[in-house]
């Protein structure tokens, strides 16, 4: 399996505050991907990068920005932090020849 | 459009008995299908994965699932639950996105209580 470490594991933070959670790997693939996990709603789809030049907006990108830093880092930041970006955020990734996605332990965001 | 439905929130089953986990989805082409678990406090494992061929997929921990298309349905089967299974299990759909990236949709999840 991949090696998808995340920073931070926790953290809270006040509304308004821009904050940026990282994501690196170490098995080389070339997909990433952000995700926002809240109870009831499984999993949603913020951002992916199939490439370093490659981003795209998922499923409820509003809000959030990504950076993809090169191959092995893949950055997401909330500009402006509010309490409805509370959730549990996991990166994940996978390669161009599976649908597979390997991910990372999750970082749990409070927004005050 | 692609969906993924898990129609049970939350099962509670004793250890030692059997288990099955219901995922009907919705594609319309052959799908790539998956189950993961996401034990408290940790990240989403791969227990096991659907792509061709045999319909009864093995998978980890003693995890099998069985893909039938005719009920469009991919439930995940244990013979005997041990009180570690306890988690949050999510089954997910390989499939094209609007963009024509591939990607993955998920379902709601089913939560898993063990009772002794």
């Amino acid at each position: 399996d991949a090696d998808v470490t995340q920073t931070p594991r926790n953290r809270i933070t006040k509304t308004g505050k821009r904050i940026m959670l990282e994501c690196s790997q170490t098995k080389g693939h070339d997909r990433m991907y952000w995700y926002r996990q809240d109870p009831g709603l499984g999993l949603q789809l913020i951002y992916y990068s199939f490439d370093v030049k490659d981003i795209n907006k998922g499923e409820i990108s509003d809000g959030y920005s990504v950076s993809r830093q090169a191959q092995a880092k893949f950055s997401l930041s909330l500009e402006s932090a509010i309490p409805n970006q509370t959730a549990l955020y996991f990166c994940a990734v996978g390669t161009a020849k599976t649908y597979e996605q390997y991910f990372g332990p999750g970082t749990r965001l409070t927004v005050t | 459009a692609q969906s993924v439905t898990q129609p049970d929130i939350h099962i509670t089953v004793s250890e030692g008995a059997s288990l099955e986990l219901r995922c009907n989805y919705s594609y319309g082409a052959t799908p790539y299908l998956f189950w993961y678990v996401q034990s408290p406090g940790q990240g989403l494992q791969l227990l096991l994965k659907y792509f061709s061929g045999d319909t009864l997929v093995q998978g980890i921990k003693g995890f099998e699932a069985e893909f039938k298309r005719s009920q469009s349905s991919f439930n995940l089967r244990k013979p005997s639950v041990h009180w570690s299974d306890a988690a949050e299990y999510f089954c997910a759909v390989g499939a094209r996105w609007q963009t024509g990236a591939n990607n993955l949709f998920f379902g709601t999840g089913t939560r898993l209580t063990v009772i002794p």
